[in-house]
């Protein structure tokens, strides 16, 4: 078991472009969660699914910001237009779901820079 | 809105002291609240965690005291070690039915051996 992958693990992209995270959750998990981490605001959530269906996103700026998950093996975060104050560590976490949260399998995390 | 908030923001104790790190909550819908620790350059795991029925949980050197009524948690490290040196997060889970957590801003802690 690779635990939750994610790619890439740094990404460096000039303000106004397009970053693409990917996740791949642990096999046999059924909910997929996106949080971001900063020292300022530290660990944030995004959204997450449940058996691929959206069903929280409350965490997500609404603009530019989002996610889906169209097969059980990955899911994606895309930022449209990034901004510098997009740079951070975003989290991709996955749990059997089989119940209420669980225990959360956090992946290494994609370092986004916004320059 | 800031719901879970933990002090002190860092702590240092000395190897084999017990370190003590506060946590409390503003949200009386939580009901489930997991600790999380966070190694430098690793990504947070969990450590222990702890519903609402019960105002204890150990697990060896680790012990959440909880206070339903006051809305505050606490962790104990007893004979704390180097290794036990990292950044612990107090999370809270509501009841309302989504999984989202909520994460405090942590407690960056270090033990000198």
């Amino acid at each position: 078991n690779a635990g939750v992958i994610q790619t890439p693990r740094h990404k460096v992209t000039g303000k106004g472009q397009e970053a693409t995270l990917w996740c791949e959750p642990i096999s046999g998990h059924s909910a997929v969660f996106w949080y971001r981490q900063t020292i300022v605001q530290g660990l944030e959530f995004l959204t997450y699914f449940r058996n691929q269906a959206p069903i929280d996103d409350s965490g997500m700026p609404k603009e530019r910001f989002s996610a889906q998950m169209p097969n059980q093996s990955h899911s994606t975060l895309k930022i449209q237009s990034t901004q510098p104050q997009d740079s951070a560590v975003y989290l991709c976490a996955s749990s059997l779901g089989t119940g209420g949260v669980e225990r959360l399998f956090f992946g290494h995390g994609t370092k986004l820079s916004v320059l | 809105q800031q719901q879970v908030r933990q002090s002190p923001q860092s702590l240092t104790v000395w190897e084999g002291e017990t370190a003590i790190l506060n946590c409390s909550y503003e949200d009386s819908t939580f009901d489930y609240f997991p600790w999380y620790w966070q190694f430098p350059r690793e990504s947070p795991a969990l450590l222990i965690a702890i519903r609402p029925v019960s105002n204890k949980k150990e697990d060896g050197r680790f012990t959440i005291f909880f206070n339903k009524r006051e809305k505050k948690l606490s962790l104990h490290i007893t004979d704390s070690q180097p290794g036990d040196s990292a950044t612990y997060f107090c999370a809270g889970e509501g009841s309302s039915g989504s999984w989202q957590l909520i994460f405090g801003s942590g407690t960056q802690l270090t033990v000198m051996p």
